[in-house]
């Protein structure tokens, strides 16, 4: 099965809220990473977090990593309509995978 | 700075012909990635290279695609002949080192009838 699973595959929640992404994957990891997706366009690095690191924050940005259960989480605070987008997790070890990602609708 | 650029943006064709997606990554990463993305199948990640060298072809569905990098600047995929199960978005990618952040141009939408 695919490394870097997210969950939930959808979440729809009103401006202001905190919107959490969860990822969990089976390998070990060198770090893990979380992109955004706009409609129509690439996806965009948001931020890594290496393997001994247990969290990490950019702006209203907050990412934490546990690798005894393989898991890690994106917290995004105070959430905007322009948030609204898909948000795929990647793990960067022997094997490189960019999980199904979770698609966030956040409401004016 | 310019990103990654990929053409052409759209392309429609027909069953059986050729199709050359093209990607300039950024000037100085080392790293070239190209990704296939559907809604069945997500992101697959189907080649990449590391110094314009081909690393990793393992997901490169048939003999029918074919990749290159002939410079530092330039990276071609290429489906001959093309199906309709092969419409899909396919991305390039670059990045400076392995395993460092990955910059996506904003793909090539293929519609093969």
């Amino acid at each position: 099965s695919q490394q870097g699973e997210e969950d939930p595959q959808a979440l729809s929640i009103q401006e202001g809220e905190n919107a959490t992404m969860n990822c969990s994957y089976k390998t070990s990891i060198n770090n893990l990473q979380w992109y955004r997706q706009n409609s129509g366009r690439g996806l965009v690095h948001l931020i890594l977090i290496r393997s001994n690191e247990r969290e990490k924050h950019s702006g209203r940005l907050r990412v934490t990593l546990d690798t005894s259960k393989k898991s890690s989480s994106l917290l995004i605070t105070a959430s905007r309509a322009a948030d609204t987008a898909s948000y795929f997790c990647a793990t960067m070890g022997n094997d490189m995978r960019f999980g199904a990602g979770t698609r966030l609708t956040v409401k004016p | 700075d310019a990103g990654v650029i990929q053409s052409p943006r759209h392309e429609v064709t027909e069953m059986g012909q050729e199709v050359t997606l093209r990607c300039k990554p950024i000037s100085g990463h080392d790293y070239l990635f190209w990704y296939r993305q559907t809604m069945m199948r997500g992101l697959e990640l189907l080649i990449y290279f590391n110094n314009n060298v081909p690393i990793d072809d393992s997901g490169m569905p048939e003999d029918r695609f074919s990749a290159k990098m002939p410079n530092a600047s330039f990276s071609t995929l290429k489906i001959q002949p093309s199906e309709p199960r092969d419409s899909a978005v396919y991305f390039c990618a670059s990045s400076l080192a392995e395993g460092q952040p990955q910059h996506f141009g904003d793909g090539t939408r293929l519609s093969i009838l």
